[in-house]
């Protein structure tokens, strides 16, 4: 079974360029949620989606970050433009949204290493 | 407001050696989820267990053990004759079960190194 895909599994752009990463998470979960990992903040939840719709974007460190889920099996993070504190590790994970008094657990793509000169 | 406490930042042990890592967590709801993730030097995230607030039973698995104690606020991760493949940054983190806000909250993460 396929899992959580993200492409590209690297990047390098130069600041002010505009980067976008992308990912495809397993069929059949309504769930997405995109994380950034730095050294200095360690996992932080930038966005969360819920049926293709944003639930929760507090995370989302300024306006030159935006995310998009047109439909089910993809979704999009955009940053423009990039600076070069942007550089990180970004995640995508995929889950089954439960009820209450239930949880299931996320799983994680590879990761994007964005680097930005 | 949820948190996570991994105070270990590193920990260096011989093959072979039991290591325990520790996880203290706060929150304020009476439902909540606890999870261990182990990251190798590869970076992904690999999902390890989950425990509910509800559940107190210690679970192992094979050479893993998990130790979840309410009255502590603790969710600690044994590794029972640890291997060199054990190396790794383990993440412990918790979601609480807070309407649709299913986010997780992790820890600093745990670097494990096991020596041959």
């Amino acid at each position: 079974d396929a899992g959580v895909i993200q492409s590209p599994r690297h990047e390098v752009t130069e600041m002010g360029q505009e980067v976008t990463l992308r990912c495809k998470p397993i069929s059949g979960h309504n769930s997405l949620f995109w994380y950034r990992q730095t050294m200095m903040r360690g996992l932080e939840l930038l966005i969360y989606f819920n049926n293709n719709v944003p639930i929760d974007d507090s995370g989302m460190p300024e306006d030159r970050f935006s995310a998009k889920m047109p439909n089910a099996s993809f979704s999009t993070l955009k940053i423009q433009p990039s600076e070069p504190r942007d550089s990180a590790v970004y995640f995508c994970a995929s889950t089954t949204e439960a009820g209450l008094n239930s949880y299931n657990e996320q799983f994680f793509g590879p990761g994007t290493r964005l680097t930005v000169l | 407001a949820q948190k996570v406490t991994q105070a270990q930042t590193e920990i260096s042990v011989v093959e072979k050696e039991d290591v325990t890592l520790d996880c203290v967590y706060e929150t304020r709801d009476t439902t909540y989820y606890l999870f261990w993730y182990k990251q190798p030097p590869s970076g992904e995230l690999v999902f390890l267990i989950r425990r509910n607030s509800f559940d107190e039973q210690n679970e192992i698995s094979g050479r893993y053990s998990w130790n979840f104690q309410k009255s502590t606020s603790s969710f600690n991760f044994t590794i029972t004759a640890s291997q060199v493949v054990d190396s790794a940054v383990y993440f412990c983190a918790l979601s609480e079960d807070s309407g649709s806000a299913r986010q997780l909250t992790f820890g600093s993460g745990t670097q494990l190194t096991v020596l041959p």
